[in-house]
């Protein structure tokens, strides 16, 4: 059975760079998309970005100028950086495995794996 | 970039109740539409995907229709441990993930 764990920081101070890591256990990560995603306390889920097993990249536009997502197969576990971090980055952080599924027409997306989620504070 | 509403952001209904939820996609995504549930304090749970399609293990009172712009999440006959937020996501061919808003369920 896959899991994944976030590990990394839980306080941050503004204008540094937010790092954490996911490191997953139970499966492969071959094949598979592996994707960031935040929750501010009390507010919806952002998706951030997610890396492809090859090391493609796709990063949501409202924070791909801060954002840096990376893989490192050997140690089955991928990272998330953002740089210049402010108190509106504060959320809990998940990591969360993308399944695709081939359908006759198209392919299909879903998150079916998540992490518990880690609290990220930026404060000074 | 493609935005999801979702109404009502909440509602509070009685166990054993029918539960409706409505996701709505600025332009036509076709089924490429998943429904998660988050209860407090958890990650979130994917529930159904390509719009109507039921997880493996998720209970058959779930169910998820709909394909272009409107869908439709139900919950048939409440239960106590359906208190959740509850969340449709939406995706494209890169692919690129957009969540919408979230509707609160809670029972009355």
């Amino acid at each position: 059975q896959v899991q994944l764990q976030e590990s990394g920081p839980g306080l941050v101070k503004p204008s540094e760079t937010l790092a954490l890591t996911c490191t997953m256990s139970g499966g492969t990560i071959s094949n598979y998309y592996w994707s960031w995603i935040r929750q501010p306390p009390g507010k919806g889920l952002e998706w951030i970005g997610h890396i492809y097993f090859s090391g493609t990249t796709t990063y949501n536009p409202s924070l791909k100028s801060r954002v840096t997502i990376s893989v490192d197969t050997s140690k089955n576990e991928f990272s998330l950086k953002l740089r210049s971090v402010t108190a509106a980055d504060t959320a809990v952080y998940y990591c969360a495995r993308v399944i695709i599924a081939a359908r006759p027409a198209y392919y299909s997306y879903v998150m079916d794996v998540w992490g518990q989620g880690t609290t990220v504070t930026v404060s000074s | 970039d493609i935005q999801m509403t979702q109404s009502p952001s909440s509602l509070s209904a009685s166990v054993g109740d029918r539960v409706t939820i409505t996701c709505q996609a600025s332009e036509d995504i076709s089924n490429y539409l998943n429904w998660y549930q988050q209860k407090p304090g958890k990650a979130p749970k994917l529930l159904i995907y390509d719009a109507s399609e039921l997880e493996t293990g998720v209970p058959s009172r779930f169910s998820g229709t709909g394909s272009g712009t409107d869908f439709t999440f139900t919950i048939n006959n409440l239960q106590p441990e359906d208190i959740a937020t509850y969340y449709c996501q939406q995706y494209d061919y890169l692919p690129l993930f957009t969540f919408g808003p979230g509707t609160t369920v809670d029972i009355k």
